[in-house]
């Protein structure tokens, strides 16, 4: 079946600008999770949804940074005012299917490049 | 919060000779302890997990072990081959139901 997507896989921009990274998780999922990874480090916790419960936003790096999860499917990162520390690759991740399992399955992750 | 380190961040193996990374973490109440392989380009895929009622668990060539006293887990790769070269997390689902990784370790196997 169809895994995690990521969309764009890759995106450019301008320091100061705003960018929107989108992230579909496996159909059923009730949990959803974004992290940030920079180059040749480990994987950063930045937010996690969890059916219709409020966000863990407790590792989002500053308030230029938001994410909002529609029908409690699709999920989008906003960062806004991009800053060049903001590169990175951004991987989204998915899990609780229709079992108890807690395995996360993660998308293919968005390359952020701030120039 | 869950803090997890992972130790240690490089390590370089021959070809056929096992593998030991080791992990520790902070809360006492995580009860679920994935590992994932990270290949080049592309996203963390789990190849191993241990919950807290498990000490040991093992699959083919790989194998998790779990001491809950000390708060340690330990992922053992045996008779390693030079697909295992990846980048291994390990990560901990803490109480409060998110999972944090730890750093990382490149592993790679010397033909």
């Amino acid at each position: 079946g169809a895994g995690v997507s990521q969309s764009p896989s890759n995106k450019v921009t301008e320091k100061g600008k705003d960018v929107e990274l989108r992230c579909d998780p496996i159909s059923g999922h009730t949990a959803l999770y974004w992290y940030r990874q920079s180059l040749g480090q480990g994987l950063e916790f930045l937010i996690y949804f969890q059916g219709n419960s409020a966000p863990d936003k407790s590792g989002l790096p500053s308030d230029r940074f938001s994410a909002e999860r529609t029908g409690g499917s699709v999920s989008t990162l906003t960062i806004q005012r991009t800053q060049q520390e903001d590169s990175a690759v951004y991987l989204c991740a998915s899990s609780g299917g229709s079992g108890t399992t807690h395995e996360q399955y993660f998308g293919p992750g968005t390359r952020l490049t701030v120039t | 919060g869950e803090n997890v380190e992972q130790h240690p961040s490089t390590l370089s193996v021959q070809e056929g000779d096992s593998a030991v990374i080791k992990c520790t973490y902070s809360d006492s109440a995580s009860n679920y302890f994935p590992w994932y392989k990270q290949e080049l380009g592309k996203g963390p895929q789990l190849i191993i997990d241990i919950r807290s009622n498990v000490g040991e668990k093992k699959d083919q060539r790989i194998a998790v072990t779990l001491n809950k006293t000390a708060k340690h887990f330990s992922l053992h790769i045996t008779e390693t081959q030079p697909e295992d070269s990846a980048v291994y997390f390990c990560a901990a689902r803490s109480s409060a139901s998110k999972i944090i990784f730890g750093s990382g370790t490149r592993l790679s196997i010397r033909p």
